[in-house]
């Protein structure tokens, strides 16, 4: 079975730091480009980044509103994904999902969702 | 405001269809896949479509995505009232170098 499993999330204040991870299994972690998306509570879905393979040189990709602040990382060998958060800001505050874009024989999507990390920056 | 638009809801009867759009611009749908999600409560978003039209294993095929320019459109027929659910469109936004979602569709099964 394809599964990510989140952990990480928590209480923290403005101006803080917090980091999430995002553990893989089930499928090739390894060439998977691995997105971050979250969801402020009662809002929609907001791209937050994404790491992209090996091949591709792990190249890293951000949303504005984190740029600068939030560092995507992975470690292939623990097929794991790391969101680092600094600077936390009040409007940071959402359920952040990993999420890993999978390719079979027929097609390749976000298939593959983590169980969510709640994350509140608030003092 | 989401760089997607979607509409904030749509209803039908049990058994009836439903359409679901999302409107966008030449830098994400225009020259990217566009996925659908669905997103139960309390639950992780779900990939209903892919790359504009395919379907994951395990979808029914009363989900049907297409898209045209730089619009794309989420159908599902036989409606059952356990589709009731929040509704995402999403794709690669060129412009912004991030993933970028529409602002979700609330759909309700009379």
């Amino acid at each position: 079975e394809m599964q990510l499993v989140e952990s990480g999330g928590g209480l923290v204040q403005p101006g803080g730091s917090l980091k999430l991870s995002c553990a893989a299994s089930g499928f090739a972690f390894s060439g998977s480009d691995i997105h971050w998306v979250r969801q402020p509570s009662g809002k929609g879905l907001e791209g937050v980044g994404r790491i992209e393979s090996k091949p591709r040189n792990y190249a890293t990709k951000y949303a504005a509103s984190v740029k600068g602040r939030f560092t995507i990382s992975r470690d292939d060998s623990k097929s794991t994904t790391y969101l680092q958060m600094n600077s936390l800001k009040v409007e940071d505050t959402a359920v952040y999902y990993c999420a890993a874009y999978v390719c079979g024989s027929a097609r390749c999507g976000m298939d593959v969702w983590g169980q969510g990390a709640t994350v509140t920056v608030a003092s | 405001q989401s760089v997607l638009t979607q509409p904030p809801s749509v209803s039908a009867a049990p058994g009836q269809e439903v359409t679901i759009s999302c409107s966008g611009s030449s830098s994400n749908i225009g020259n990217h896949h566009v996925s659908w999600y669905q997103l139960l409560p309390g639950t992780s978003p779900k990939v209903l479509i892919s790359e504009n039209n395919k379907r994951p294993s395990g979808i029914p095929d009363r989900f049907s995505g297409s898209k045209s320019g730089t619009s794309a459109t989420l159908g599902i027929t036989g409606l059952q009232t356990g589709d009731e659910a929040d509704y995402y469109c999403g794709v690669w936004d060129n412009s912004l170098s991030t993933e970028v979602f529409g602002g979700g569709t609330k759909l309700t099964v009379l």
